[in-house]
């Protein structure tokens, strides 16, 4: 079975600065990854996902994350934190077994941005 | 704008009670997904149904039921035999081997 884990429930950065969530995965078959971003009290956006093309993935609002399967990581990046940023950010990984549709998320790390 | 729209974004509730949340999407996706957020847990998978007419059982699926009637709709109902069901619900969508989920915003459930 699939799993994932993010490293760090709480983040905090300045603003300007590098930001890094962490996440590994867990997986029998080279399974799609993805990182979704939540603001408070709504739904999960889509920020990036890796379907075994490039191994370095851009995403939306200047995020990319690289996947290292050597590793088993999947980490988040972003080289300079904007306010904006500030949410909770959430890995998965798919079952292939499901065709890919059924996705398995983290327990979520919030980023806090201190101005 | 297509997109996933569930209702009511808040929703209170008697202990006893049944409750059924609402998820409509107008993006043609054949699979749509129930999610049940608490914090610090991430999101647990409730239900889901990749076909009209057809659902399995996710990894916390005690106390709830769906119904997946059109391909559109996707209603949730909280039963009273779940036994605690204050909690933040996520309704999603997916196209046909993607993996990529669409949310809609949200229904908060507080039970009374």
């Amino acid at each position: 079975a699939q799993s994932v884990t993010q490293l760090g429930s709480h983040v905090s950065v300045s603003e300007g600065a590098l930001v890094l969530l962490r996440c590994n995965y867990s997986s029998s078959v080279p399974p799609y990854l993805f990182w979704y971003v939540q603001y408070p009290n709504q739904g999960l956006q889509l920020l990036l996902k890796y379907t075994s093309a490039a191994t370095l993935v851009k995403g939306i609002n200047g995020f990319e994350a690289e996947f290292k399967k050597s590793e088993t990581s999947f980490h988040l990046t972003k080289p300079s934190a904007h306010m904006r940023d500030a949410a909770e950010y959430f890995c998965a990984v798919s079952d292939p077994n499901f065709g890919n549709e059924k996705l398995t998320f983290g327990t979520g790390t919030r980023l806090t941005i201190i101005p | 704008d297509g997109g996933i729209t569930q209702s009511p974004k808040y929703l209170f509730r008697k202990e006893g009670q049944n409750v059924t949340l609402s998820c409509e999407q107008n993006l043609n996706h054949d699979a749509m997904y129930w999610y049940r957020q608490d914090p610090g847990q991430g999101l647990r998978l409730i239900y889901y149904s990749q076909i009209v007419n057809d659902f399995q059982k996710g990894d916390i699926a005690e106390g709830y039921s769906v119904s997946r009637e059109k391909k559109e709709s996707f209603p949730l109902t909280v039963t009273s035999a779940q036994k605690n069901p204050t909690a933040f619900y996520l309704c999603a969508s997916t196209a046909f081997l993607t993996g990529e989920l669409f949310f809609g915003e949200g229904s908060r459930l507080t039970v009374l």
